[in-house]
């Protein structure tokens, strides 16, 4: 089991380009989510999906949006980057029915924008 | 709203001495209180978890305790090895729901050879 995959690990844009994040799991779980990491403020929740079908807003939700493409994706878009959405970005899922399973981190996708 | 407040944010130790991180929640109804360990360029790891029906759980050199009342949980490590060098963050989480977390600023951890 590969885990939670994210794609690209890296990726420069410039200002005003658009990107899509990809995330992937293969542990069958059913809540995922999207992070952003920035120095000195811990991990920040951008987007949720508790389950197939449905996407909620976390902390810092504007300029980004999200699909859950089914049980095992959710990517998430920048539609027109800027300099202040450089960050790393982490994706994480978790069963979602037990409510005490923790959830489980992919490796980073590290953005940066000019 | 809801808040994790972490504390030192930074924090060096001799090797072999003890290592103590805490963290106090907002949110009276967070009953699911994590620890993850981020070494550096990696990606967060849950070192440690404890629920709110338990005073304290040990992992080895690793041990959390929770106080209800007070709303805080803290991470004890140890006998600290230099492999236990990283960011430590804490989260708190209700259970009903979206199991969504709140996580704590961080530690950075550093321990002295």
């Amino acid at each position: 089991n590969a885990g939670v995959t994210q794609t690209p690990k890296f990726q420069v844009l410039k200002t005003g380009q658009s990107m899509t994040l990809q995330c992937a799991q293969d542990m069958n779980h059913n809540s995922m989510y999207w992070y952003r990491q920035d120095p000195g403020m811990g991990l920040r929740l951008i987007y949720y999906s508790a389950s197939e079908g449905t996407t909620d807003k976390g902390e810092v939700p504007n300029g980004y949006n999200v699909s859950r493409l089914n049980k095992r994706e959710f990517s998430l878009r920048l539609e027109s980057a800027a300099p202040s959405q450089t960050s790393v970005y982490f994706c994480a899922s978790r069963r979602g029915q037990d409510p005490h399973q923790p959830q489980h981190f992919g490796d980073g996708t590290r953005l940066s924008i000019l | 709203g809801e808040n994790v407040e972490q504390h030192p944010s930074t924090l060096s130790v001799q090797e072999g001495d003890s290592a103590v991180i805490k963290c106090t929640y907002s949110d009276s109804a967070s009953n699911y209180f994590p620890w993850y360990k981020q070494e550096l360029g990696k990606r967060p790891q849950l070192i440690i978890d404890i629920r709110s029906n338990v005073g304290e759980k040990k992992d080895q050199r690793i041990a959390v305790t929770l106080n209800k009342t007070a709303k805080h949980f803290s991470l004890h490590i140890t006998e600290t090895q230099p492999e236990d060098s990283a960011v430590y963050f804490c989260a708190a989480s209700n259970t009903s729901g979206t199991y969504k977390y709140i996580f704590g600023t961080g530690t950075r951890l550093k321990v002295l050879a």
